[in-house]
């Protein structure tokens, strides 16, 4: 378990808009650690869609946006596309465990 | 365009050393970065490894550490990972990945295809 914790899923009908959450506690999220987030494709290796909370990498698409707000963050996602269902990863450091963890992931299927 | 690939063993017995090389093209390890290891159980999450630098300080997982070294080879543009002692349990994906430090944590920007690695006698 996790101590990143992600919704096991999300759905949300074309065109629309979704939001994952990743909801830590105050040795991770809550002490000030950045929390970047990563786009998983089936059968492939992660992307990195957000980093730094709110930034996005050259060639991801302005519908994905992160926040970032005390023990929080959040990945929204709007104009759903059908190529956007993949599984989705957050991710940050927690000074208990001194090291880089992940959330336990979120399913999202475009209905 | 930073290229990364895993190469190694994809079937490890029990108790043994699993050995895992990434080999890195389209940029220069020794110019800098952090370089990392990743896995994911079938079907389940990521489970972040080790980092590494280039000058070859590290920063392992603790609930690893015991059984994990990360190397790095300039010369040879490669960074290594040896998990000792290997169970059912370390059968993943393992993926390496050029880890970003300009934040806390690092983020990983560039990531290798994976590979499988299963142990079983």
């Amino acid at each position: 378990q996790s101590v990143l914790t992600q919704p096991p899923s999300v759905s949300g009908a074309p065109g629309q808009r979704v939001t994952i959450s990743c909801t830590g506690s105050r040795s991770n999220i809550g002490a000030g650690y950045d929390v970047h987030w990563y786009q998983q494709l089936p059968g492939t290796a992660p992307k990195l869609l957000i980093y730094a909370n709110t930034n996005r990498p050259s060639g991801v698409p302005d519908r994905f946006s992160g926040s970032k707000s005390g023990t929080s963050a959040s990945l929204a996602i709007s104009g759903l596309q059908a190529e956007d269902e993949a599984d989705y990863y957050c991710q940050s450091y927690d000074s208990s465990l001194s090291g880089s963890v992940f959330g336990g992931g979120t399913k999202l299927t475009v209905l | 365009q930073v290229q990364l690939q895993e190469s190694g063993p994809g079937l490890v017995k029990p108790a043994e050393t699993l050995s895992l090389t990434c080999t890195v093209s389209g940029y220069s390890i020794s110019s800098g970065y952090y370089w990392g290891w990743i896995r994911q159980p079938p079907g389940k999450g990521l489970e972040w490894i080790g980092n590494i630098y280039h000058s070859g300080s590290t920063s392992y997982n603790p609930s690893l550490k015991s059984r994990v070294t990360i190397s790095v080879d300039t010369s040879k543009n490669q960074f290594s990972l040896k998990l000792r002692s290997v169970t059912a349990a370390d059968t993943a994906v393992y993926y390496c990945a050029r880890a970003h430090s300009s934040v806390a944590p690092p983020f990983f920007d560039y990531w290798g295809q994976g590979i499988l690695v299963t142990v079983s006698s």
